[in-house]
């Protein structure tokens, strides 16, 4: 989806290196995600966030931390990056209007390689 | 806790042929159910959901969802496959009370052969 944009596309790191993705989205949606998508694992949720002073842990949040910097924004940070945080990112966004039945739409993601 | 089956990783199909991915869940209380496709090099597309009422959810592209309740699944149908149709399907739920997370399954690969 357009409107989700995801900077890098693609990232190569060492072990030990700090590394920011970032998540900008002009859906005007309240509420925005991080997912990792591995291999024969599907989607796990990373972190979320309701509005811009809510933050909350998903399944996977160790090794990990968010900053939600403005309605439109998202980053997912990796302190300090291992090889088994590598895998595709995802950010995706709700418009919250719905409660349960909010259907999330998604960036088109960042793959990401800890060497 | 909620958790989603989707039981083959692989699906082929020919082309013309009506295609199914199927999808099991687990979930206290009734569900609301997603199916996400995914294409090479792209982020996840909604394709549908169902929240209530016909057991029968039409979709984007044609495609289409049946809710089980007694079979606990919400599989995934076309009548008519296209190549175009090639892809990697996910299925997703959500209870209707407790955390908001989407639970994803892991994924089915449909190739639809020409």
């Amino acid at each position: 989806d357009a409107d989700v944009t995801q900077t890098p596309r693609n990232r190569i790191t060492k072990t030990g290196k700090r590394i920011m993705l970032e998540c900008s989205q002009t859906k005007g949606h309240d509420r925005m995600y991080w997912y990792r998508q591995d291999p024969g694992l599907g989607l796990r949720l990373i972190y979320y966030s309701f509005d811009v002073k809510d933050i909350n842990k998903g399944e996977i949040s160790d090794g990990y931390s968010v900053s939600r910097q403005a309605q439109a924004k998202f980053s997912l940070s990796l302190e300090s990056a291992i090889p088994n945080q590598t895998a595709l990112y995802f950010c995706a966004t709700s418009d919250g209007a719905g409660g349960h039945t909010d259907t999330q739409y998604f960036g088109p993601g960042t793959r990401l390689t800890v060497l | 806790a909620q958790s989603v089956a989707q039981p083959e990783d692989q699906v082929n199909v020919a082309e013309g042929n009506p295609l199914t991915v199927k999808c099991t869940y687990s979930v206290s209380g009734n569900p609301y159910l997603f199916w996400y496709v995914q294409y090479p090099n792209r982020g996840l597309q909604f394709l549908l959901k169902y929240i209530t009422g016909d057991n029968l959810v039409k979709g984007s592209y044609g495609f289409e969802a049946e809710f089980n309740k007694s079979q606990t699944s919400f599989h995934l149908k076309k009548p008519s496959a296209l190549v175009s149709d090639s892809a990697l399907y996910f299925c997703a739920v959500r209870g209707r009370t407790g955390a908001n997370n989407l639970f994803f399954g892991t994924g089915t690969r449909l190739t639809v052969i020409p």
